[in-house]
């Protein structure tokens, strides 16, 4: 069975430019994360989406933002992008259900440096 | 606030030896706990979770400890080897998953 898949796995912007990422879930997989990696931060939550509709949201602006296709297939979009948004993001996916019996699967990431 | 966090942010220990990691946690109404491993250029890899009902739970050479009296997690591993070298994070879920900071592993042949 296919992990979660990210793609692309490296990209580099200027500020100020828009960027879309991908992330196609494991089969079956109905619910897909995204966090955002940082050394100063850590892992931190950006939002759930579940049968196409955002289920959850953490704590960042509305430059963040996502959507789920039917397919399950999920992109996060950042606009007007900004030096601190530079970062490793990543991709979960889960089966839905209890977290207890369905946890999260990560993909490898995608590195965004901004310049 | 409500944290999820690490005591130590780096361990380094011999080839052989066991390794404890430990993370604490504030929010009393978390009731599952999960540790991930994340090795470099790499996504956090499950490795063993424990429910709230729950003291004590094994894997294969890890062991988690959940000590909700003094909201203390722990993560054992026995006879490190030099592929336990990673980041490890604690995880807690409540309204949704937080993570803790994460402590790096490092084993010394």
């Amino acid at each position: 069975k296919a992990g979660v898949t990210q793609t692309p796995r490296y990209l580099i912007k200027t500020r100020g430019q828009q960027v879309t990422l991908s992330c196609s879930p494991i089969s079956g997989h109905r619910s897909v994360s995204w966090y955002q990696q940082t050394p100063g931060q850590g892992l931190q939550f950006l939002f759930e989406y579940f049968s196409e509709t955002q289920r959850n949201k953490g704590n960042f602006p509305g430059r963040f933002s996502g959507r789920q296709f039917s397919n399950s297939r999920s992109e996060m979009n950042v606009s007007t992008l900004e030096l601190g948004d530079s970062a490793l993001y990543l991709c979960a996916s889960s089966w839905d259900g209890p977290i207890q019996d369905s946890p999260l699967h990560f993909g490898n990431g995608t590195r965004l440096t901004v310049t | 606030g409500e944290s999820v966090g690490l005591h130590l942010p780096t361990l380094s220990v011999q080839e052989g030896d066991n390794s404890i990691i430990n993370c604490a946690y504030s929010n009393s109404a978390s009731d599952y706990f999960i540790w991930y491993k994340q090795e470099s250029g790499k996504g956090p890899q499950f490795i063993i979770d424990i429910r709230s009902n729950m003291d004590k739970r094994q894997g294969q050479r890890v062991t988690v400890l959940l000590n909700k009296t003094v909201k203390h997690l722990s993560l054992q591993i026995a006879a490190t080897q030099p592929g336990d070298s990673a980041v490890y994070f604690c995880a807690e879920t409540g309204y949704d998953m937080r993570f803790g900071a994460g402590t790096r592993l490092t084993v010394k042949p």
